[in-house]
């Protein structure tokens, strides 16, 4: 089946600085990603959607330019979160959509923000 | 926009019965249904999933069914064992077929032995 990764797994960081977090479709071409947000026992809230050489669409209610989103090949997207503070610790989670199956999605393993 | 409503919001059941998760949703052009499974700290797994012109779809204990007219969809699992203890999440797709996914707030599934 199809594989996404994200990287780091998880990060913890001092209030004010800049975290980078990839995501990557191993075995397929993803045309569009996705990035979600996710707080405990809540469900998955999409922030932007990511498409291959143009700007990420995003969701009412998120800074675009707080959440910087790159998305330079059909295997990688990047999210960063600038100047981050500690209500943007969370759980981000990609995903990615095979452009060969469009419907299927497909989630990588999630990082885990802790901004002190 | 798409709306999912997800219910039960919990649900505890005895190893070996039935559980049964039902979603609904608002926009009647959404065609595509997938249920995710999500392990506590874990990426969410894509078990099943239906499109609209099919009105159930079986994968061994694991069903859906889809009721177009009443706009709502319901996740199935037979025997369940210790180990279908996790959140599981319904999504519909809205917007075409580059459209994105809405998700249910989730049900948490306990199975006890």
């Amino acid at each position: 089946g199809a594989v996404v990764s994200q990287h780091p797994s998880w990060v913890i960081c001092k209030s004010g600085t800049s975290v980078k977090i990839e995501c990557r479709s191993l075995d397929f071409q993803a045309t569009t990603m996705f990035w979600y947000r996710q707080f405990p026992k809540q469900s998955l809230m999409l922030m932007a959607t990511s498409n291959e050489g143009s700007k990420a669409t995003y969701e009412q209610g998120v800074e675009k330019d707080k959440f910087l989103i790159n998305h330079a090949s059909l295997t990688l997207s990047t999210l960063t979160v600038t100047s981050a503070h500690p209500e943007d610790s969370s759980f981000y989670i990609c995903s990615a959509r095979n452009a060969g199956a469009q419907e299927t999605q497909y989630f990588g393993p999630g990082t885990r923000l802790l901004v002190l | 926009g798409e709306n999912v409503e997800q219910h039960p919001s919990t649900l505890s059941v005895q190893e070996g019965d039935s559980a049964v998760i039902k979603c609904t949703y608002s926009d009647s052009a959404s065609n595509y249904f997938p249920w995710y499974k999500q392990e506590l700290g874990k990426r969410p797994q894509l078990i099943i999933d239906i499109r609209s012109n099919v009105g159930e779809k079986k994968d061994q204990r694991i069903a859906v069914t889809l009721n177009k007219t009443a706009k709502h969809f319901s996740l199935h699992i037979t025997e369940t064992q210790p180990e279908d203890s996790a959140v599981y999440f319904c999504a519909a797709r809205s917007g075409g077929s580059q459209g994105n996914l809405i998700f249910g707030k989730g049900t948490k599934l306990s199975v006890k032995p």
